[in-house]
């Protein structure tokens, strides 16, 4: 399918706030979601939003989704070293909520 | 939240050989499974979706004579590489979806010497 893009790498120090940004491909996508993935590990599901929604927030995670712009994108607040890890976004596609992914941004979080 | 398993985690094996990943859904039912694939510092890419008691459907440019998918029961999928080549070498990473979330197994590091 088409790419969604992601910047690739994000350095912040810890206890900063980190604000990674994706851009999908299909208006139509019902549901977008954030995953986390560690070094040689599967991914974790962090949050997803509904398309007709805006804002949602969950502790220390806030999504934000302008669907005009296409644009969603994951704030974690007070970062910590253990949210180092791959966060890739991923847009349902088809009606099965199959996932189209983008290529995930690898966060760094130095003390 | 819901656990998804994989097994095995690695395997290493001798080209010409069929390989059978599994994956299960340990708490809940999952009629739909997919499977991904996944190469170094690169994204998921889809290969297929496993509807239980169906066939499975395949993305463009995959092959569904080398990669057998079997969903035989609401909580376990396989994926059976036959005659696995080097090339097919790659971390192979399975999804039960629940509702509206998918969850991920733990992936299997498939190497094909």
């Amino acid at each position: 399918g088409e790419d969604v893009e992601q910047s690739l790498f994000l350095s912040v120090r810890e206890g900063d706030s980190s604000v990674i940004n994706c851009t999908y491909t299909d208006s139509s996508s019902t549901y977008l979601y954030w995953y986390k993935q560690e070094p040689g590990a599967g991914l974790q599901l962090l949050t997803y939003i509904f398309s007709n929604m805006d804002m949602k927030q969950d502790q220390r995670l806030t999504v934000l989704l302008n669907k005009k712009d296409k644009h969603l994108s994951l704030r974690i607040a007070d970062t910590q070293t253990g949210d180092s890890a791959i966060y890739f976004c991923a847009e349902s596609i088809n009606s099965g909520y199959a996932l189209n992914f983008g290529k995930g941004t690898s966060l760094l979080v130095t003390p | 939240g819901a656990v998804v398993s994989q097994h095995p985690s690695w395997v290493i094996c001798k080209s010409g050989t069929s390989v059978k990943i599994e994956c299960r859904s340990l708490d809940f039912q999952a009629t739909t499974m997919f499977w991904y694939r996944q190469f170094p510092k690169q994204s998921l890419m889809l290969m297929a979706t496993s509807n239980e008691g169906s066939k499975a459907t395949y993305e463009q440019g995959v092959e569904k004579d080398k990669f057998l998918i079997n969903h035989a029961s609401l909580t376990l999928s396989t994926l059976t590489v036959t005659s696995a080549h080097p090339e097919d070498s790659s971390f192979y990473i399975c999804s039960a979806r629940q509702s509206t979330e998918q969850f991920f197994g733990p992936g299997t590091r498939l190497t094909v010497l």
